[in-house]
């Protein structure tokens, strides 16, 4: 299995400011022959599923805000919400598919200071 | 608009079988793979299985010898029976479809039912 691990495990961030969350494969998740990054990215809230944001590591997913973006490649990635928002609290999972089982990392804890 | 909507019975005692299932209005059934996710109460998430249309499955070598996943396409619905429970298996169970287009197929997942909290205690 591919094991994904996410820093920090819970981050505080003023309302309008940046938040940025890491998130790192033990091994790529760079599919050669296209040239796409196999990795996802959810926000959770309290009692719901959670959401889809961001596939491919960068591409959001319809209807998702722009503030949401997703960058890296290989084995690092960072999910960058440009200007927090009250409702953007939540709990942040990246998770890859490239291979079989997806896996997901523990989860980033995001509140505001 | 594809939704999921999935039920089952919630408390289980230890040795027992969960039983869930999910239905999917909305959208294509046949042409899609359909997962089961579990979320124990306050950690991550962990992916059980698959199926499609056809039966197919695929599931988490971690849960395989206990984990089976059935589909009827006449109903647009799957199930999840997982037998032989223990503590360790008191979770949000979440049903969720995994993205195809074009025959091409990748399991991010969107978008989930609304979630079973199953208990197991005795």
């Amino acid at each position: 299995d591919i094991v994904m691990t996410q820093s920090p495990d819970s981050l505080a961030v003023s309302l309008g400011e940046r938040a940025t969350i890491n998130c790192k494969s033990r091994q790529s998740v760079l599919y050669s022959s296209n040239n796409k990054n196999y990795l996802a990215w959810y926000q959770q809230k309290p009692g719901q599923p959670p959401k889809l944001l961001i596939y491919w590591a960068s591409t959001r997913e319809s209807g998702v805000p722009d503030r949401f973006s997703g960058s890296g490649s290989g084995t690092d990635f960072t999910l960058t919400i440009s200007s927090l928002q009250a409702e953007d609290v939540a709990v942040y999972y990246c998770q890859q598919y490239y291979s079989t089982p997806p896996t997901f990392g523990q989860g980033t804890r995001l509140e505001t200071k | 608009q594809v939704q999921l909507q999935q039920w089952g019975a919630g408390l289980l005692k230890p040795s027992e079988t969960l039983s869930l299932n999910c239905a999917v209005y909305g959208g294509s059934f046949s042409g899609h793979y359909w997962s089961w996710i579990r979320q124990p109460p306050g950690k991550g998430l962990e992916w059980i299985g698959e199926i499609n249309h056809s039966g197919s499955t695929t599931y988490n070598p971690s849960l395989k010898s206990r984990v089976t996943i059935s589909v009827d396409t006449s109903k647009n619905q799957y199930s999840l029976r997982l037998s032989s429970v223990t503590a360790a298996d008191t979770a949000v169970y979440y049903c969720a479809r995994g993205y195809c287009s074009g025959g091409s197929c990748h399991n991010w997942f969107d978008p989930w039912g609304q979630g079973t909290l199953v208990t197991v205690s005795s």
